[in-house]
């Protein structure tokens, strides 16, 4: 079925240190976002990515559509960076406008 | 802009009883969405409205959820009856647009726990 899968689950960090998370999707996408889930758990979002690259300070984020992935990157990471981060699709098949979240990449950054 | 507002923060019920959630998505926001998250998992889709019409529920446990979203402004979401598998985070987010178009904006969701 329609799947959306992200990796590492968990992922451990040293203050200052830099991390890719990956978002993998069964199927063609007309966009997809990435999100922050903070530890009070309020998710903020952090890029509109159906495609290309987009930098906003130390996160950026790549989409390549046409491999089925997207990358975030955390550089310099800080202990306000602790949370979870999800990607969410919504898939081109049947038209759905449903937004599909995968089960998130869990970070923790120790100062 | 004000963000979109949930209402209770926290609800503790016992099985069996009913429950209902409220939300006030951002202004002007044509798109509204009800996500249920369980603890350890990422949030599900329940219902998505169109202003006041229902673009998507097939993931609504019809038998006992509701929701509406009276004047495609306010939106309420009810539990009767509940059951303990319904202890998650119910999360209210708004967008201008349908689907992924346009940022998804979360309110800070209500936690229910049922004993």
């Amino acid at each position: 079925g329609i799947q959306v899968e992200q990796s590492p689950p968990d992922l451990i960090l040293q203050e200052g240190a830099n991390s890719t998370l990956r978002c993998n999707f069964s199927d063609s996408v007309n966009n997809l976002q990435w999100f922050h889930q903070n530890p009070w758990g309020q998710l903020i979002n952090l890029f509109y990515i159906p495609s290309g690259t987009k930098q906003n300070g130390r996160l950026s984020a790549t989409t390549v559509a046409t491999e089925r992935y997207s990358l975030l990157y955390i550089s310099s990471s800080q202990t306000t960076d602790s949370g979870v981060y999800f990607c969410a699709v919504e898939f081109a098949s049947g038209g759905s406008y449903i937004p599909t979240f995968g089960r998130g990449t869990s970070l923790i950054v120790h100062p | 802009e004000a963000g979109v507002a949930q209402s209770p923060r926290y609800k503790i019920i016992e099985k069996r009883q009913s429950v209902a959630f409220w939300c006030n998505p951002i202004s002007g926001h044509a798109t509204l969405y009800w996500y249920q998250q369980i603890l350890g998992q990422g949030p599900k889709l329940l219902i998505q409205f169109q202003n006041n019409g229902v673009v998507d529920d097939s993931q609504l446990p019809k038998d006992r959820f509701s929701a509406e979203r009276l004047k495609g402004v306010d939106s309420t979401l009810k539990i009767q009856p509940a059951k303990l598998e319904d202890s998650a985070v119910y999360l209210c987010a708004s967008s201008l647009a349908r689907g992924l178009n346009s940022p998804l904006h979360f309110g800070n969701g209500t936690r229910l726990t049922v004993t």
